[in-house]
């Protein structure tokens, strides 16, 4: 089955450690996003991909590090630097022309 | 920059009754898309319909249609014989042209009452 992962599903960190949450996909997609969603929100850009080994910031990035070494996967750490990191996360890849976009079933950060 | 504008929080409908979200949109792009996400209780986002801006013709998924008025900027969602399970969060999307990432509005909660 085509789609995207997302692991854990839930995941508890100490406040000051950094926590990376994985994504991958195996839709053959260039390109890839992570999102963040707070209760009762809408989904705000964190980070964003075209192509592998380039990213651009979104409208939340300070706090948050990614990389892209490789076409399937698109890893977002969030650093002690991130000052309320306790969330939900969404990792995306999109199609070209019509431009879908497909969602993993995401991440529940908890930072005590 | 692009906008999307959901301007209902929340909506509720009868079971087997239609229901219509509204979306407007701030572009000045002529070639673009759009989209309709929903977000259940599990919190899955799924795409429920696309529409291309070069297309006259409203897209058609089933018990869900779009009206789609290009001059108004305008792309509300008609969700008809509503059922339970069409409860969530539904967010509206614009795409331009290019690799510009997708833009949300911040959504609309629909309840259906049994």
């Amino acid at each position: 089955d085509g789609g995207i992962t997302q692991s854990p599903k839930y995941l508890f960190r100490k406040e000051g450690q950094n926590v990376t949450l994985s994504c991958e996909q195996n839709l053959n997609h260039d390109a890839m996003y992570w999102y963040r969603q707070d209760p009762g929100q809408g989904l705000r850009l964190i980070y964003y991909s075209q192509i592998v080994n380039d990213f651009q910031k979104g409208d939340i990035a300070e706090g948050y590090s990614v990389s892209r070494e490789k076409k399937e996967s698109f890893p977002l750490t969030v650093t002690s630097a991130q000052k309320n990191p306790t969330a939900f996360y969404l990792c995306a890849s999109r199609s070209e022309i019509p431009y879908e976009q497909y969602f993993g079933p995401g991440t529940r950060l908890t930072v005590t | 920059a692009q906008t999307v504008t959901q301007s209902q929080p929340e909506m509720s409908v009868q079971e087997a009754e239609t229901v219509t979200l509204s979306c407007t949109y701030d572009t000045s792009e002529s070639d673009y898309y759009l989209f309709w996400y929903k977000q259940p209780p599990s919190r899955q986002m799924i795409l429920v319909i696309r529409q291309e801006a070069y297309k006259q013709q409203n897209a058609t998924e089933n018990r869900f249609s779009v009206n789609f008025q290009k001059a108004a900027k305008s792309f509300s969602l008609k969700i008809s014989d509503s059922q339970l399970g069409d409860a969530a969060m539904y967010f509206c999307a614009y795409k331009g042209p290019g690799n510009t990432p997708l833009v949300f509005g911040k959504g609309t909660r629909l309840s259906v009452i049994a």
